[in-house]
């Protein structure tokens, strides 16, 4: 059972526009959601972050949504450039309450290419 | 400051064999965790731990022993290695199991053959 969904493979996006990256849980016990980015042979890398009592968190061009009530999460980034092209992760952590508690359950993955 | 140190980057095994994947981290950092990525997987925890001398299974432990006997060290052991366990491995680690975000190595690629 996937507790937490990227249902889009890939995204496709030209550069200066803006990309939206989805994202949703079906676990009512996470408390705090991250997208990680990962590049070829690295690891992935945090990106941003937004904790369940938030429903917007902002860095910069990179702005995470919660929609608690629909278990919706999304990345936008404004405005996109080439080197925004990677493999994004969103992750949910568990709460003190559940058997996820400290865990990081991630999704599958999207893959952001932003052609020049 | 090296962060997230994992050790080697590259192995192949054959079917049967042991091995153990190295992971050093010099942040000090209490949680430290082994994730593993597949394609249209994800990354899915294997073990955990938030501490020294404590250590507890994740979403996909069989196959797999850890022991962390020192803050810094987490080693990975694979026990008799199978080609379901061909994957890209990672160590992660935090300051503790609450805090946010985990760091990442730069992982071990593995194949079985």
């Amino acid at each position: 059972d996937q507790q937490v969904k990227q249902n889009s493979p890939s995204l496709s996006v030209q550069e200066g526009r803006i990309s939206i990256l989805n994202c949703d849980y079906t676990n009512s016990m996470f408390d705090y959601f991250l997208w990680y980015k990962k590049y070829p042979a690295e690891g992935p890398t945090f990106l941003i972050s937004i904790s369940s009592i938030k429903d917007k968190n902002e860095d910069g061009r990179f702005t995470v949504f919660l929609n608690k009530s629909a278990k919706h999460l999304s990345l936008h980034i404004v405005p996109s450039q080439p080197g925004d092209s990677a493999v994004y992760f969103c992750a949910a952590k568990g709460n003190a309450g559940g058997t996820s508690y400290g865990k990081l359950t991630f999704g599958q993955g999207t893959i952001l290419t932003v052609h020049p | 400051n090296a962060g997230v140190t994992q050790t080697p980057k590259f192995q192949v095994l054959k079917t049967g064999q042991s091995m153990t994947l190295q992971c050093a981290q010099d942040m000090n950092h209490e949680y430290m965790s082994w994730y593993r990525q597949d394609p249209g997987m994800g990354l899915r925890l294997i073990h955990y731990s938030v501490g020294a001398g404590i250590t507890d299974q994740g979403e996909v432990p069989n196959g797999y022993n850890v022991s962390r006997s020192t803050t810094e060290d987490f080693p990975l052991r694979l026990l008799s290695a199978a080609p379901s366990q061909t994957s890209v491995y990672f160590c992660a680690t935090s300051r503790d199991v609450e805090y946010q975000p985990q760091h990442f190595g730069d992982g071990t690629r593995l194949s079985i053959l």
